[in-house]
């Protein structure tokens, strides 16, 4: 079975400050990882993903993730926040052996202070 | 760029009552899907459908549900006697490939669905 978790419903951060948001994953075979940005009455758009390739990728808005398997975490990160930041970010998994069945964790809030 | 579209945006409905939500994915997408996220909770995989037929379920998705590819374009989930805890965000997707690792999913808006 798979499963993400990640710590922290809420974070909260100044406008300009590094945002981390992190995220935990359990998969018994090599795990596909990505992060999913959901704002406010809209669906889940792909920010990055993760397939086995390079461990440190890159997605859009400025953000990047990176695998550590020794940590099992794909923590979440941008140097520097902007207003438009604030939504709600989801890690995900899934797996070569179960593609077509994404599992969510339950979502961190990202608040930005001005 | 293309969307995957969902109607209604909102649907209130009566505890018992038979409720169907409408997801009209993108063109030339293969795989389908549909997701539910209950209010403060996480997004919760329901089912994935391929060529008219389902690939995969969770235990979320039992007799009450079904889905359909009823035309070209369509793609719809029926329940067909809702509950309260049936209340939540659903979400429809698709995707060109299964292969999540080439292929993220598209999700449309979302359908919030309150039973009552």
């Amino acid at each position: 079975a798979q499963s993400v978790t990640q710590l922290g419903s809420h974070v909260s951060v100044s406008e300009g400050a590094l945002v981390l948001l992190r995220c935990n994953y359990s998969s018994s075979v090599p795990p596909y990882l990505f992060w999913y940005v959901q704002y406010p009455n809209q669906g889940l758009q792909l920010l990055l993903k993760y397939t086995s390739a390079a461990t440190l990728v890159k997605g859009i808005n400025g953000f990047e993730a990176e695998f550590k398997k020794s940590e099992t975490s794909f923590h979440l990160t941008k140097p520097s926040a902007h207003m438009s930041d604030a939504a709600e970010y989801f890690c995900a998994v899934s797996s070569y052996s179960s593609a077509s069945k994404i599992i969510f964790g339950s979502g961190t809030r990202l608040s930005i202070r001005p | 760029e293309p969307e995957v579209t969902q109607t209604p945006s909102h649907q209130v409905t009566q505890m018992g009552q038979e409720v169907i939500l409408h997801c009209v994915p993108i063109s030339n997408h293969l795989y389908f899907y549909w997701y539910r996220q209950i209010l403060g909770q996480k997004v919760e995989f329901l089912v994935s459908f391929y060529n008219n037929e389902i690939s995969e379920k969770s235990e979320i998705f039992d007799d009450q549900f079904s889905v359909e590819r009823p035309d070209g374009s369509n793609f719809t989930l029926k329940i067909r006697s809702t509950k309260l805890e049936d209340s939540a965000m659903y979400f429809c997707a698709s995707s060109p490939e299964m292969e999540a690792a080439n292929s993220p999913l598209h999700f449309g808006n979302g359908t919030r669905l309150t039973v009552t």
